[in-house]
């Protein structure tokens, strides 16, 4: 059984720019979250999505956006990216909502220039 | 609200010597139990999980937790450090419901030959 995808895993961007990740969970899974990880602030949680539905959002600004598919894919976007968004973003699909048990793809590393 | 304190975010031990890693948690209500374990440039890995039943709970690669709720604790331990357990390691809780998974700050384990 393929694990959590996510792409893509490295890219670089500069101030202002904005980006797309994607991560597709495992195949029979509906729910997929996404974390924030620094080196200062650990793993924080950015938001959930259950059968479409956000069911979850942490606190970070609108610059910080997601959606799942029907197919449990989901996307996350940032706009207008700042230099302290670099980071590791990393998707987690579970096979049901808020089970704790998280499937962890290997992330996409951002770099903002 | 919930929350999650791991105490120490670097640990050495030699190899073959018993791994602790301490975890204490807050929550309202009763709570799951997560260890997760991360190795360099990868995503994180369930070792254990705790949700209701058994207090000592076993996981992958040898590693255990208890949980004990008069101490509001659910501390990792190993009996033997090999040094392939290098890598850091997250504590998290949820309860389910509406609340999020919340992770620690992570504990790196470094293990000396």
């Amino acid at each position: 059984k393929a694990g959590v995808t996510q792409t893509p895993r490295y890219l670089i961007k500069t101030r202002g720019q904005q980006v797309t990740l994607s991560c597709s969970p495992i195949s029979g899974h509906r729910s997929v979250s996404w974390y924030q990880q620094t080196p200062g602030q650990g793993l924080q949680f950015l938001f959930e999505y259950f059968s479409e539905t956000q069911r979850n959002k942490g606190n970070f600004p609108g610059r910080f956006s997601g959606r799942q598919f029907s197919n449990s894919r989901s996307e996350m976007n940032v706009s207008t990216l700042e230099l302290g968004d670099s980071a590791l973003y990393l998707c987690a699909s579970s096979l049901e909502w808020n089970t704790g048990e998280l499937f962890f793809g290997e992330g996409s590393r951002l770099t903002v220039l | 609200a919930q929350s999650v304190t791991q105490l120490g975010s670097h640990v050495s031990v030699s190899e073959g010597a018993l791994v602790l890693l301490r975890c204490n948690y807050s929550s309202s209500v009763p709570p799951y139990l997560f260890w997760y374990v991360q190795y360099p440039n990868q995503g994180l890995q369930l070792l254990l999980k705790y949700t209701t039943g058994a207090t000592l709970v076993k996981g992958i690669n040898g590693f255990e937790a208890e949980f004990k709720k008069s101490e509001t604790s659910f501390h990792l331990t190993k009996p033997s450090a090999h040094m392939s357990d290098a890598a850091e390691y997250f504590c998290a809780v949820g309860s389910g419901g509406y609340q999020k998974v919340t992770f620690g700050t992570g504990t790196k384990l470094q293990v000396i030959p």
